[in-house]
């Protein structure tokens, strides 16, 4: 079954505006990852955070993770038009398999 | 580096039909591949991890005789979509992970969009 749950389910903001999107899951995990889905395409990969670590961040994104809450943000800073995709966690525990959340689909408004 | 790449982007077939979908790793050797299906404006469900050399580890639900997996190589997976009916219509993703990819760090290929008429 799905372990990771994002919300919100959809987000449209302003450019240049930050973009928060929240991630909860329901058992222990070794990481949590993030991903952006551009339509209709694959994955990228943005940004890994274990699960010894609460803060980590890449460019204009900061994610935060809270092992006691089961849950993690991800925070797009200063957004682009560009940045308007699908995003998903994933978190994985003892073996590589991935589990994905549901998404949230942001809108950036130029 | 860690690229996965998938042939075909898209395919179209008739029901009944056979559709062959490939994933390669380009430049890292790639000891494990995981297949994805994703239905329009949902999340990627798992279907199957292959290692390299041994059978398909295959979720619940997925059925190995209609979803036929082949990893032969460290850099090669196929997927095989037999007898496909409009059901199986979906967008198919596979990763691969391995080597010395920090963390099994899973890098995930373009897609395959698959319609079933």
């Amino acid at each position: 079954s799905q372990q990771g749950e994002e919300d919100p389910q959809a987000l449209s903001i302003q450019e240049g505006e930050n973009a928060t999107m929240n991630c909860s899951y329901k058992t222990s995990i070794n990481n949590l990852q993030w991903y952006r889905q551009n339509s209709g395409r694959g994955l990228v990969h943005l940004i890994l955070i274990r699960s010894n670590e609460r803060e980590k961040h890449s460019g204009r994104l900061r994610v935060t993770l809270d092992t006691s809450k089961k849950s993690s943000s991800l925070l797009i800073t200063a957004s682009r038009a560009a940045d308007t995709a699908s995003y998903f966690c994933a978190t994985d525990a003892l073996t590589e398999k991935l589990v994905f959340g549901k998404g949230t689909k942001l809108t950036v408004n130029p | 580096g860690a690229v996965v790449s998938q042939h075909p982007s898209r395919v179209i077939c008739k029901s009944g039909t056979s559709v062959k979908i490939e994933c390669r790793s380009l430049d890292f050797q790639a000891t494990t591949m995981f297949w994805y299906r994703q239905f329009p404006k949902q999340s990627l469900m798992l279907m199957a991890t292959s290692n390299e050399g041994s059978k398909a580890t295959y979720e619940q639900g997925v059925e190995k005789d209609k979803f036929l997996i082949n990893h032969a190589s460290l850099t090669l997976s196929t997927l095989t979509v037999t007898s496909a009916h409009p059901e199986d219509s979906s967008f198919y993703i596979c990763s691969a992970t391995g080597g010395t990819v920090e963390n099994n760090e899973q890098f995930f290929g373009p897609g395959t969009r698959l319609t079933v008429l």
